[in-house]
């Protein structure tokens, strides 16, 4: 069993709907749930990152974490063109290395 | 300011040859860790590094791959005696000391064996 799992996808949404990406895990000792966005062929963008379960918001993005569920999920509001992209959900223990989910790659279509 | 610096952007190398990946990191951070991104799978770690001093290399090969961060000047990463399953995208992050939680991603060096 992998340790963090995450649909692949592909996502396809129209422009201006409502994106909802998720990741399961099954280490309970992770501490940070991350979520970056990878553009083709470029480095992953750190978009935010919760300690806690509970929400957390930023601007268009809102993060979600349930821990008793091991479940974690990135929204994203009135999505757009320029959000198509991979989107990694990543865990870390302690303060070394992360722990990635395969991506999932949305398309949002204008 | 800056962001991860990574070079050469793309490498070829020929089966048994030497591959040197250099990352340099942002300003202020201390900490820098190595990953590699294979087609059609997701990133995974590779070493953890202080200036001087390797702190975790859990995910690294134990042969012909190697890593190091001096005292002065970039991080870099050596394969040696290259093999085509080394092609791959590696990607340097950076971090200030104790908040691996805030990784920032440099462009990737993409290494292409032949």
């Amino acid at each position: 069993q992998k340790e963090v799992e995450q649909d692949p996808g592909p996502l396809s949404v129209p422009e201006g709907a409502i994106v909802s990406l998720n990741c399961t895990y099954s280490n309970s000792a992770f501490q940070y749930f991350m979520w970056y966005r990878q553009y083709s062929r470029k480095g992953p963008e750190l978009l935010m990152y919760t300690y806690s379960s509970g929400n957390k918001e930023d601007g268009r993005f809102t993060a979600q974490v349930d821990k008793s569920s091991k479940y974690i999920s990135l929204f994203i509001r009135d999505s757009q063109p320029s959000d198509s992209a991979t989107y990694l959900c990543a865990m870390i223990l302690g303060a070394n290395n992360l722990f990635f989910g395969t991506g999932t790659r949305l398309t949002v279509i204008p | 300011n800056a962001g991860v610096m990574q070079n050469p952007r793309h490498l070829v190398r020929r089966r048994g040859q030497e591959a040197r990946l250099r990352c340099s990191p942002m300003k202020g951070h201390s900490h820098v860790y190595w990953y590699r991104q294979l087609p059609e799978e997701g990133l995974k770690f590779m070493v953890y590094l202080q200036k001087e001093n390797i702190i975790d290399e859990s995910g690294m090969p134990k042969e012909r791959f190697s890593a190091e961060f001096p005292k002065e000047g970039p991080s870099i990463l050596r394969i040696q005696q290259v093999v085509r399953g080394d092609s791959a995208a590696y990607f340097c992050a950076s971090s200030p000391a104790g908040r691996g939680q805030e990784q920032f991603f440099g462009p990737g060096t993409r290494l292409t064996v032949l």
